[in-house]
């Protein structure tokens, strides 16, 4: 069964950047669609965006101009780099797989709380 | 981007007694393009159903999912002391992004 183990700084300052990384333990990379998505403390899911193996994203417009999303096929990640952080990207960070784009995850990491603060 | 509002905010029921969730969009959502999902504390979300009505992979027959259009319902037809948690549903077929509802909490009475 495929397996997502995430890491990465759980706590930034604000205008820091924030970067996770996701790796992928078996089946096949390149078959799916990887994104992350958070949940603030106490609110909703978010979608942040997502990737193919190709390198192929798409970006939630609200917060494109900050968002990118990388791979490596070689070691089967995929990481999130969100720039200018402030408190209201305070969030758990979760990656997860899909199978296309913009579809549902059937497939989840264990999640990031990111902390953004002072 | 369309907006999924769940009801109600919080269900408080009984092990044995019948759930059904709805989930709201401010626009017409394929039914191919509506999923649920099941987050207890502490806990990564878990998919629920995919396509409105297909339960994924290893999910008990008690959930059933249906809706077409703006109005969609997660039903649990004999509630179990496990199945005490959050739901949220998910619109996925636009263009990005895909959006969620904010969640019904689904709590022992």
């Amino acid at each position: 069964q495929m397996q997502l183990q995430q890491w990465g700084a759980g706590l930034l300052k604000p205008s820091e950047t924030l970067s996770l990384t996701c790796a992928v333990y078996g089946g096949s990379f390149s078959a799916y669609y990887w994104s992350w998505i958070r949940q603030p403390p106490g609110k909703g899911l978010e979608w942040v965006g997502e990737i193919n193996h190709s390198g192929r994203t798409n970006y939630n417009p609200s917060l494109n101009s900050r968002v990118t999303i990388s791979v490596d096929t070689s070691k089967s990640q995929f990481s999130l780099n969100l720039t200018s952080v402030t408190a209201a990207d305070t969030a758990v960070y979760y990656c997860t797989r899909g199978g296309g784009p913009y579809t549902y995850a059937d497939s989840w990491g264990q999640g990031t709380l990111v902390t953004v603060s002072s | 981007e369309i907006v999924l509002t769940q009801s109600p905010g919080t269900l408080s029921l009984s092990p044995g007694e019948r759930a059904t969730l709805s989930c709201r969009a401010s626009q017409s959502v394929s039914s191919s393009d509506l999923a649920w999902y099941q987050q207890k504390v502490g806990q990564a979300p878990r998919l629920l159903m995919y396509e409105t009505s297909n339960r994924a992979t290893g999910i008990p027959d008690r959930f059933s999912g249906s809706g077409s259009g703006t109005d969609f319902t997660l039903t649990i037809s004999r509630l179990e002391p496990e199945d005490f948690a959050v739901y949220s549903c998910q619109q996925y077929g636009w263009s990005p992004p895909s959006t969620f509802g904010q969640g019904t909490k689904l709590e022992i009475k």
